[in-house]
């Protein structure tokens, strides 16, 4: 039982790069979530989706597009990234009532 | 919106003291409570949670009580110790689990 899992754990990408961070649960759950953590900042929200098939801008949306296809994955694109866009990205499962949020180990990421 | 407003830090104390952390929110209804703590180069693991006034959560030596008449959920343990060194964050969630706020983080630091 993995809970929440993350890939990659480390990547560097070059400015106007882009890529995808994977997430999967093996929780069950329905919600699902993408953070990023900086320094001084603690988490913002950049995108959520509620079921299978729905998604939800965060606080922090542009510059990312996600996609869940499945009850278990969730993933984020950076369709071309920036420098602005280092940090360290967490995935997120959320369960309903308390509706708590598990984490997975984190993505972090480093554009140059 | 909702927020939490969290004491500023870094904490640091000597192994063995008392540790509080105040954490202060505003929201609308009844919302559920948390505290989280991430360790160096990890995700967040819930450390403990309350979903209703005058509730307490504890987990591993740390508790915090659900106070709705003063809108706080401050976390305290009674002897710190050095493997206790981490950020620690408090966070709600509404009643319908759709608006997840976290605050700030507070970095506590515990010497030998």
């Amino acid at each position: 039982n993995a809970g929440v899992t993350q890939t990659p754990k480390f990547q560097v990408l070059k400015t106007g790069q882009s890529m995808t961070l994977q997430c999967a649960q093996d929780m069950n759950h329905n919600s699902m979530y993408w953070y990023r953590q900086d320094p001084g900042m603690g988490l913002r929200l950049i995108y959520y989706s509620a079921s299978e098939g729905t998604t939800d801008k965060g606080e922090v949306p542009n510059g990312y597009n996600v996609s869940r296809l499945n009850k278990r994955e969730f993933s984020l694109r950076l369709e071309s990234a920036a420098p602005s866009q280092t940090s360290v990205y967490f995935c997120a499962v959320g369960l309903s009532g308390p509706y708590e949020q598990y984490f997975g180990p984190g993505t972090r990421l480093t554009v140059t | 919106g909702n927020s939490v407003t969290q004491m500023e830090g870094p904490v640091t104390l000597s192994e063995e003291a008392f540790l509080t952390i105040n954490c202060t929110y505003t929201a609308t209804g009844y919302p559920s409570l948390f505290w989280y703590v991430q360790y160096p180069g990890e995700g967040l693991q819930l450390l403990l949670k309350a979903t209703k006034a005058d509730d307490k959560g504890s987990n591993k030596g740390f508790e915090a009580t659900y106070r709705k008449e003063t809108t706080s959920f401050h976390l305290e343990k009674g002897s710190v110790q050095v493997s206790d060194s981490a950020v620690y964050f408090c966070a709600l969630s509404d009643h319908y689990g759709q608006n997840f706020v976290f605050g700030p983080g507070t970095r506590l630091s515990v010497l030998p």
